[in-house]
């Protein structure tokens, strides 16, 4: 596998589930995000860690919680979701978070696509 | 606070006519700017970005976009498109802050072409 990869690809729950959503990064990066995209909507930053520390929580409702145990891997744990949380979920990876740098691309992974139900 | 807009939310274009997609931000200072391109049932690409210098930037597949500091834009341009190029198109800022180096992104432009 090279990239970003994300598990499953998509995803049926109902409000009163729990699932998780997987993403793994094979480029050696330091840092990985999650974002949720909606129709119509600009891509909402969710979460941020870097070196397996989380940086940055958008607001984000406690129903979704982040876990990176270790710098190649983040998972997104879901529990008694709502309808309007339906969306793609994005994963992404960079090399390093904190440096203001022009290399600090973002790769991004599929996306895994979840109802709610 | 920053923001990017994308005022096309669809634009449909015949294959081999040139393509422009529009990008405007707003932000105090000097942003890092990107364009992503997302095809269904992926994740997002990186076509191309500006940090600094040039302010005509290449990137990959053909596409090229300019930066103007007086208008807050940058906009995404291709001579000649290709049905392959049917996607859908996002405008990023990228902002140091909080120690972290976070995008914004547009609603994107979904682009359609017909032979």
């Amino acid at each position: 596998e090279t990239g970003v990869t994300q598990t499953p690809r998509h995803l049926v729950m109902g409000m009163t589930n729990k699932k998780s959503l997987k993403c793994e990064q094979h480029l050696g990066h330091n840092a990985m995000y999650w974002y949720k995209q909606s129709a119509k909507k600009p891509l909402e930053l969710m979460f941020v860690y870097s070196l397996e520390e989380r940086v940055e929580n958008n607001s984000v409702p406690s129903r979704f919680s982040p876990e990176c145990p270790n710098s190649s891997h983040l998972f997104l744990h879901l529990h008694t979701l709502q309808p309007e949380d339906s969306a793609l979920y994005l994963c992404a990876s960079s090399l390093n978070m904190r440096v203001r740098a022009g290399d600090n691309e973002q790769f991004f992974g599929p996306g895994t696509r979840l109802t709610v139900l | 606070a920053q923001s990017v807009t994308q005022p096309d939310i669809h634009i449909t274009v015949s294959e081999g006519a040139s393509l422009e997609l529009r990008c405007n931000y707003s932000y105090g200072a000097t942003p890092y700017l990107f364009w992503y391109v997302q095809s269904p049932g992926q994740g997002l690409q990186l076509l191309l970005k500006y940090f600094s210098g040039d302010t005509l930037v290449q990137g990959i597949k053909g596409f090229e976009a300019e930066f103007k500091r007086s208008q807050s834009s940058f906009n995404l341009r291709k001579p000649s498109v290709h049905w392959s190029d049917a996607a859908e198109y996002f405008c990023a800022v990228g902002i140091f802050q909080t120690g972290a180096n976070n995008l914004f992104f547009g609603t994107g432009t979904r682009l359609t072409v017909i032979p």
